[in-house]
């Protein structure tokens, strides 16, 4: 089952904020997330091992709760450059080598 | 030094045919991917090895066939090409044996076209 990400699409102006989440109906283990500019290749952002775990990036962070089986990615004063598509990406168990990625989010960021 | 690249980058054939694509990673990673992104940009696994042995092969037509020489290696051959193979293809590598824990590298993606 493919996990969801909410909101499907965002418009945001330079300096503005945004959360992007990701709800799996299954138990997981581990939550990547990734960015996708159009016509490139996903570019890994950062991994959240542990539930309650928060990792920060610059101004992007996420946090994990395993309890409600979620990932939210945090990004604050956005620009340009965050514009793309955030995927997370999920393991259900620390060894598998099957990640199951969520539906997308369409971020765009304009000036 | 490109990280995981793949060729060809684009690739247009007709229905039918037969094609390859190549994937190789300079990283010393142990663990390779076949993803395919399909028109609304959703991405699925296809395939995964390990030290060139098979581990995941996700309900995948068997006109699909993976291949790893090597560890560094993962190519990919489709047999009669169908309208619906139309996709982005991702090759993609992640270090150590487990997965779960592990980042994945993405190789540019080959655009197949079939017409």
């Amino acid at each position: 089952q493919q996990p969801v990400q909410s909101p499907q699409a965002v418009i945001l102006r330079e300096g503005e904020d945004a959360v992007i989440n990701c709800s799996s109906s299954k138990a997981l283990y581990s939550v990547h997330w990734y960015r996708q500019k159009h016509g490139e290749a996903p570019v890994f952002l950062m991994i959240l091992l542990k539930g309650g775990e928060q990792k920060g990036h610059d101004k992007i962070s996420a946090s994990f709760n395993e309890k409600k089986q979620q990932s939210s990615l945090y990004l604050t004063a956005s620009q340009l450059s965050y514009s793309g598509t955030y995927f997370c990406g999920t393991a259900r168990t620390s060894g598998t080598y099957k990640y199951i990625f969520g539906t997308g989010t369409r971020l765009k960021v304009l000036a | 030094d490109t990280a995981v690249s793949q060729t060809p980058k684009y690739l247009v054939t007709q229905m039918g045919n037969d094609k390859s694509i190549k994937c190789e990673q300079n990283l010393g990673h142990d663990t390779m991917y076949w993803y395919k992104q399909d028109s609304k940009k959703f991405l699925k696994i296809m395939f995964s090895y390990n030290n060139k042995e098979l581990i995941i092969n996700e309900t995948v037509p068997n006109r699909f066939s993976p291949k790893s020489p090597d560890k560094a290696h993962l190519n990919l051959h489709i047999n009669s090409l169908e309208l619906g193979d139309s996709a982005v293809y991702f090759c993609a590598s992640s270090p150590g044996m487990r997965g779960g824990n592990q980042p994945q590298h993405f190789g540019d993606g080959t655009r197949l076209s079939i017409l």
